[in-house]
């Protein structure tokens, strides 16, 4: 079955640093991996997804993800911190046709 | 389209009530999806529809809650009775399964059971 690890649950960057979340999965076959955003008391926004094409995928608001097989992992990043970037990101894997299934989150903190 | 619809947007009962969550999936998409979320557990699967029919239940807790989903446009997650450790924010969310497209996620509804 599949399952995502992310690392951190709690991630301090400076306004105007690099961002880095973690994200690492499991999956017993080729999968779809995606990144969402979930702001104060809303649902979730899609960021960017992988599926098979391009291994470096980019998304809204200037985030990319590397999906990277032979690490499992499926890190998200961006080059400057906005304070509006300040959320928390959830990574998913979904094995084709099937559920999808989330990571328990990481709350991104931007100091100013 | 106005995207996934949740209703009621908050929930205040108490404790051995019955509780009914209400979803309108996006138009089109033949793939919905229950989720509750807790800061003890994060975003925990419930159960998933294809095609209106239940394809994994095994992320519900408890014979307490049971989900409908009698048409393509309605479902239902209902709990009874309701304890107060149910009190969590639900999410529905909807996807066209036919290829690689992502689930699109309502607001939710904030459950709090007293």
């Amino acid at each position: 079955a599949q399952s995502v690890t992310q690392l951190g649950s709690h991630v301090s960057v400076s306004e105007g640093a690099l961002v880095l979340l973690r994200c690492n999965y499991s999956s017993s076959v080729p999968p779809y991996l995606f990144w969402y955003v979930q702001y104060p008391n809303q649902g979730l926004q899609l960021l960017l997804k992988y599926t098979s094409a391009a291994t470096l995928v980019k998304g809204i608001n200037d985030f990319e993800a590397e999906f990277k097989k032979s690490e499992t992992s499926f890190h998200l990043t961006k080059p400057s911190a906005h304070m509006s970037d300040a959320a928390e990101y959830f990574c998913a894997v979904s094995e084709r046709d099937d559920k999808i299934i989330f990571g328990k989150g990481t709350r991104l903190h931007i100091l100013p | 389209d106005a995207g996934v619809i949740q209703s009621p947007r908050h929930e205040v009962t108490e404790m051995g009530q019955e509780v009914t969550l209400r979803c309108k999936p996006i138009s089109g998409h033949n793939s919905l999806f229950w989720y509750r979320q807790t800061m003890m557990r994060g975003l925990e699967l419930l159960i998933y529809f294809n095609n209106n029919v239940p394809i994994d239940d095994s992320g519900m807790p408890e014979d307490r809650f049971s989900a409908k989903m009698p048409n393509a446009s309605f479902s239902t997650l209902k709990i009874q009775p309701s304890e107060p450790r149910d009190s969590a924010v639900y999410f529905c969310a909807s996807s066209s399964r036919r290829g690689n497209t992502e689930a699109f996620f309502g607001q939710g509804t904030r459950l709090t059971v007293v």
